[in-house]
């Protein structure tokens, strides 16, 4: 496609439930993000994706957080179990990939509003 | 553990004036990123920065990247409304290609 797209674009769930994040990055792009931003902070990385594996999750907060890519495209980010304190926005970015040349733009979808009541 | 602080978060100006925000990080890093974001909205690309001493200008923005310092500054000139935004950098671990993210600095241009 022509841009990141993410949906829901809002989601409001009760504490305890299943919730699922969908982003469809740029079409060609290899390497994927996720991140999550609260009100008034930069983003905060949780995992990003080359192809279909997760090359680095080092910032899912805990095993509730799990996301996958199965054929290096469209990538669903799974919770379970949610918190109050999972209420955020969750930002999915694509680039062309991840090496050490070149610019490597993250171009950035519009973002999940995940509020947990 | 790479830490990036902005400088200043919070800043109201007059239209036509001159500010510089300032990114300082704590570790090495061979480029860095400038990202605007406008309320409610996603974050849209300015500026990549990819060595020390580079400069890039884009209409009433200018960015500039001193990696021996680890300081990258955004300078803004004859500010006006269009500008007000919340910018973030973001320099990249040569670690593992990450990138780190600043709190932002919310910028408010007032007529």
């Amino acid at each position: 496609g022509a841009g990141v797209s993410q949906t829901p674009s809002n989601k409001v769930t009760e504490k305890g439930k299943y919730v699922e994040l969908r982003c469809d990055p740029i079409s060609g792009h290899t390497a994927l993000y996720w991140y999550r931003q609260s009100l008034g902070q930069g983003p905060e990385f949780l995992i990003y994706f080359q192809g279909t594996g997760a090359a680095d999750d080092s910032g899912l907060p805990n095993d509730r957080f799990f996301a996958v890519r199965p054929e290096g495209s469209v990538s669903t980010l799974k919770i379970q179990r949610t918190e109050r304190g999972d209420s955020a926005v969750y930002l999915c970015a694509s680039s062309l990939t991840l090496d050490s040349s070149g610019a490597n733009v993250l171009t950035f979808g519009a973002g999940s509003r995940l509020t947990v009541l | 553990e790479l830490k990036v602080e902005q400088n200043p978060l919070f800043l109201s100006m007059q239209e036509g004036k001159n500010y510089t925000i300032y990114c300082n990080y704590s570790t090495t890093s061979d480029r860095l990123y400038w990202y605007r974001q406008d309320p409610g909205k996603s974050l849209e690309s300015l500026f990549v920065l990819l060595s020390n001493g580079a400069v890039k200008q884009e209409g009433r923005l200018m960015a500039s990247l001193d990696t021996k310092a680890r300081l990258s500054t955004l300078h803004i000139t004859a500010a006006v409304h269009d500008l007000s935004a919340t910018y973030f950098c973001a320099p990249r671990m040569d670690s593992n290609y990450q990138l780190i993210w600043g709190a932002g600095t919310k910028l408010i241009i007032k007529p």
